[in-house]
């Protein structure tokens, strides 16, 4: 059993699209986390919500909105897509708020804009 | 503000030498540490953390890190580095009292036969 699973692994979309990435854990965790990976590997946190209620929310274009309908699910919206909106999004989750036993991340999301 | 450096992008070495990686991080009080591994096309797979304790820390794939206090450093080590370890490496810092990670740039390895 996947213990974080994203839904799609690729996706291929036109500028001003919008679009739709979906993530669901099976491990019992509180929390979950949105990240975007760039094309020089560097992550940032989008977004983070702890038992369905939004914790972190980075300067993100609001573009991009997340859902999550039980601690279970985290999904995440992106309206009229850009080109730099190109990336791998990780879905991630971890025990509690504070995560200090660490992440346990999704196999990811390749974003590509034309 | 707080920020973590890996210094080294690459880091080439041969299949059964030693491996070192090096982490720095800025942060005014102890933050929780992490090292992660990202194989091409996959997620981050979690290989050690330390938030208190004894300072040398043994994680899975025979992985061992060793919190610096004084030097701000969190190194990834292996004594014997094997093919499949070629990968990119993470570290990552968590902000107590803010829920929120940072990660470095990477490193990445590349493993000679």
């Amino acid at each position: 059993d996947t213990a974080v699973s994203q839904t799609p692994k690729y996706l291929v979309t036109q500028m001003g699209n919008d679009k739709s990435i979906k993530c669901e854990q099976n491990l019992g965790h509180d929390t979950m986390y949105w990240y975007k990976q760039d094309s020089k590997k560097f992550l940032k946190i989008m977004f983070s919500y702890n038992n369905k209620e939004l914790i972190i929310n980075e300067t993100v274009p609001n573009r991009f909105s997340p859902k999550s309908p039980d601690k279970a699910h985290l999904n995440l919206h992106i309206n009229s897509l850009e080109l730099g909106d190109s990336a791998v999004y990780f879905c991630a989750s971890s025990q509690d708020v504070v995560g200090v036993e660490g992440y346990t991340f999704g196999s990811g999301t390749r974003l590509t804009v034309v | 503000a707080q920020s973590v450096t890996q210094p080294d992008i690459h880091i080439t070495v041969s299949e059964g030498a030693s491996l070192e990686l090096r982490c720095n991080y800025s942060y005014g009080a102890t933050p929780y540490l992490f090292w992660y591994v990202q194989s091409p096309g996959q997620g981050l797979q979690l290989l050690l953390k330390y938030f208190s304790g004894d300072t040398l820390v043994q994680g899975i794939k025979g992985f061992e890190a060793e919190f610096k206090r004084s030097q701000s450093s969190f190194n990834l080590r292996k004594p014997s580095v094997h093919w499949s370890d070629a990968a990119e490496y993470f570290c990552a810092v968590g902000l107590s009292g803010t829920y929120k990670y940072i990660f470095g740039t990477g490193t990445r390895l590349k493993v000679l036969a």
